[in-house]
């Protein structure tokens, strides 16, 4: 079974322009998560999908993302236009729904997009 | 102050010590735990979960709560040069699997 897939592994743009992430989550996870790790910083939560609906997007940092999942299925996290504190690296995460225990944490990640932004 | 506070290291032994990895929180609504290894340039993959206080063991890994002192812990027997990683813990805010990490420890075991 493929786990989780990102796209691309690494980016380098330059402050203005703009980046789309891409992630495939597991085959048949309907939340689906961004995460993101800044330089010397924890790996904090951005954002979480369950199939097309935002359930909370709270960590989002400001109004220059935007994140989507049309269809449920793959999701992309625009950056728009890109500042310099956003380099970074940016995981995504899938869970299927637990239903009794949606609390037990078990996240599957991609390996992650690095972003540089120069 | 941060929720989860983790010192980062770096942490080297020798093949086959017993390792000791800290976190404190700082929030006592926190009920849910995990440990997440990370090794290099691949993402965090969940190693153990613990819910409450108390212990749990899974092979040469051991994890422990205390909820009394905000504590939690993951000891490594017998480590081994393919356990240099980075581990993170972790605990849950709200439902949904929002995880708040801590920063890491890099650790490094040497044959």
């Amino acid at each position: 079974e493929a786990g989780v897939t990102q796209f691309p592994s690494h980016s380098v743009i330059e402050k203005g322009q703009t980046v789309t992430l891409r992630c495939d989550p597991i085959s048949g996870h309907d939340n689906l998560y961004w995460y993101r790790r800044v330089m010397g910083k924890e790996i904090k939560f951005l954002l979480h999908f369950v199939k097309e609906s935002k359930q909370d997007e709270s960590g989002m940092p400001n109004n220059r993302f935007l994140a989507e999942r049309t269809g449920g299925t793959y999701s992309t996290l625009k950056v728009q236009p890109a500042e310099l504190e956003d380099s970074g690296v940016y995981f995504c995460a899938s869970s299927q729904d637990r239903g009794s225990s949606p609390n037990t944490g078990e996240l599957f990640f991609g390996e992650g997009s690095r972003l540089t932004v120069l | 102050q941060k929720e989860v506070e983790q010192d980062p290291g770096p942490l080297s032994v020798p093949e086959g010590a017993i390792v000791s990895l800290n976190c404190t929180y700082s929030n006592s609504a926190f009920q849910y735990f995990m440990w997440y290894r990370q090794y290099s340039r691949k993402g965090p993959e969940l190693l153990m979960y613990t819910y409450s206080s108390g212990n749990k063991e899974d092979g040469r890994f051991t994890a422990q709560v205390d909820k009394s002192s905000k504590y939690i812990s993951l000891f490594i027997r017998d480590s081994q040069p393919s356990d240099s990683a980075t581990y993170l813990c972790a605990t849950v805010s709200g439902g949904y699997n929002k995880l708040i990490f801590g920063a890491g420890t890099r650790l490094a075991v040497h044959p």
